[in-house]
């Protein structure tokens, strides 16, 4: 089965740190992304982990350990405008050397002042 | 101009009613998805389309079709709606040529049946 695990709700101090978590159990994995979304918006991408580590991009940061089944996303600086869902994805194998995404439910943050 | 557009953006319709959700790109992407999204549940994958000959069922296709009208066009039917078919529906690209395979998504429709 594919199981994706997130906490439901954050909330956090503007200009403060935040810590996302994600853990995931999938028939097989060929990388994790994060997406963030806005309510009532699309998801757009954040980043994309494929190999154990950290990966920063800015005010965002994204961890990865695939013996663990974790990933994280850090958040630095936070302001108000990074109140959002933020969504774990996991990259899954088809058949035919196709993949597809399977997400999480994804954590809502609110960003106080 | 957004690069993938989804019309209608807001829709309520009646049970049993059939209904059309179209998606356009000009991405140029081969890949085009459909995903529904349920407070709680996340993104769930209701049909893919690898190329213009190409349709999968995700995981949750019952009730729904799709057809692949060209490499821009990627539309999703009710054949008869249905109360729990409510929902906020995406449609979303990739490239084949990109590794990773970033997916990028349309605004949404919000389908309301009542």
């Amino acid at each position: 089965g594919q199981n994706i695990d997130q906490p439901t709700e954050m909330t956090a101090t503007e200009g403060a740190i935040v810590q996302i978590n994600c853990t995931y159990q999938t028939s097989g994995f060929n990388g994790l992304f994060w997406y963030q979304q806005h309510a009532g918006e699309a998801p757009t991408f954040l980043s994309y982990n494929v190999l154990d580590g950290l990966e920063e991009k800015g005010r965002f940061s994204s961890f990865l350990s695939r013996s663990k089944g974790y990933s994280y996303l850090l958040l630095k600086e936070l302001q108000m405008k990074d109140s959002a869902s933020y969504l774990c994805a996991v990259r899954v194998p088809l058949s035919g050397g196709y993949n597809k995404l399977i997400f999480g439910a994804g954590t809502r943050l609110a960003v106080h002042p | 101009d957004a690069d993938v557009t989804q019309t209608p953006r807001n829709r309520i319709t009646k049970t049993g009613k059939r209904i059309m959700l179209e998606c356009s790109q000009t991405k140029g992407h081969d890949r085009m998805y459909w995903y529904r999204q349920d407070p709680g549940l996340g993104l769930r994958l209701i049909y893919y389309s690898f190329d213009v000959k190409d349709i999968n069922k995700g995981e949750i296709s019952d009730g729904y079709s799709v057809s692949r009208q060209a490499q821009a066009k990627f539309s999703l039917s009710l054949e008869s709606a249905i109360p729990n078919q409510t929902a906020l529906y995406f449609c979303a690209t990739s490239d084949v040529l990109v590794s990773w395979g970033e997916q990028y998504f349309g605004p949404g429709t919000r389908l309301t049946v009542t």
